[in-house]
């Protein structure tokens, strides 16, 4: 138990649905990030948000929407997603975002898009 | 654009071994650096982190070090067991004015008992 809870932990969906991703971190770190990983492709950033703010967007398709209402809870809002979206997404949380610390993984959740 | 490389991609080795896993980036302007371990289907676990002043860390049967002039880095396992099987991940961070961390691909260790 890292402290970072993801779920669902499995999702399925279809090219038209809207769903969404939730991670909850108990560790009161200020930091949240999601990652994509793919098969075979390195691990791949997609959001930063530091103190609530987000602090980075990795050239992410509008399809993917995050969401941070508090240091605590961060959401990743998909809809109208394509099969190449299919990966294990990570949600991660470091104490201050400053790059020279310890990131925090949950267990992802692993999406299949049909 | 910086990338890393680990080498060997897999690795299988019987129970008692020592092994090393290596880490290279292309660009050696490498401010700290992480090594991960990832279960089948789960989430990262940090296992050292070598900070900008920093050269190596130690944990129990585990040592890294980080020579920055290079931008190499490796993970030495000693008395390995078949709980360490796992895949092994490292990233860099370039401290860029960004958080940006940059991984490999893995290296994915089999422990034979």
């Amino acid at each position: 138990e890292t402290g970072v809870t993801q779920t669902p932990r499995h999702l399925v969906m279809g090219m038209t649905n809207k769903k969404s991703l939730k991670c909850e971190q108990h560790l009161g770190h200020n930091a949240m990030y999601w990652y994509k990983q793919s098969a075979k492709k390195p691990l791949e950033l997609m959001f930063v948000y530091n103190f609530k703010e987000q602090t980075e967007n990795n050239s992410v398709p509008s399809r993917f929407s995050p969401e941070c209402p508090n240091s605590s809870h961060l959401f990743l809002h998909l809809h109208t997603l394509q099969p190449e979206d299919s990966a294990l997404y990570l949600c991660a949380s470091s104490r201050q975002g400053t790059g020279n610390e310890k990131l925090f993984f949950g267990s992802g959740t692993q999406l299949s898009v049909l | 654009k910086q990338e890393v490389t680990q080498i060997p991609a897999a690795l299988s080795v019987p129970e008692g071994e020592n092994l090393v896993l290596n880490c290279s980036f292309t660009d050696s302007a490498i401010y700290n650096l992480q090594w991960f371990r990832q279960d089948p289907g789960k989430g990262l676990t940090s296992l050292l982190l070598i900070q900008s002043s920093q050269r190596e860390q130690t944990s129990g049967r585990l040592n890294a070090s980080l020579d920055k002039s290079s931008g190499r880095s490796t993970l030495y396992i000693a008395a390995s067991q078949p709980g360490d099987s796992a895949t092994y991940l490292c990233a860099g961070w370039t401290g860029a004015g960004s958080y940006q961390l940059t991984f490999g691909k893995g290296t994915k260790l089999s422990v034979i008992p």
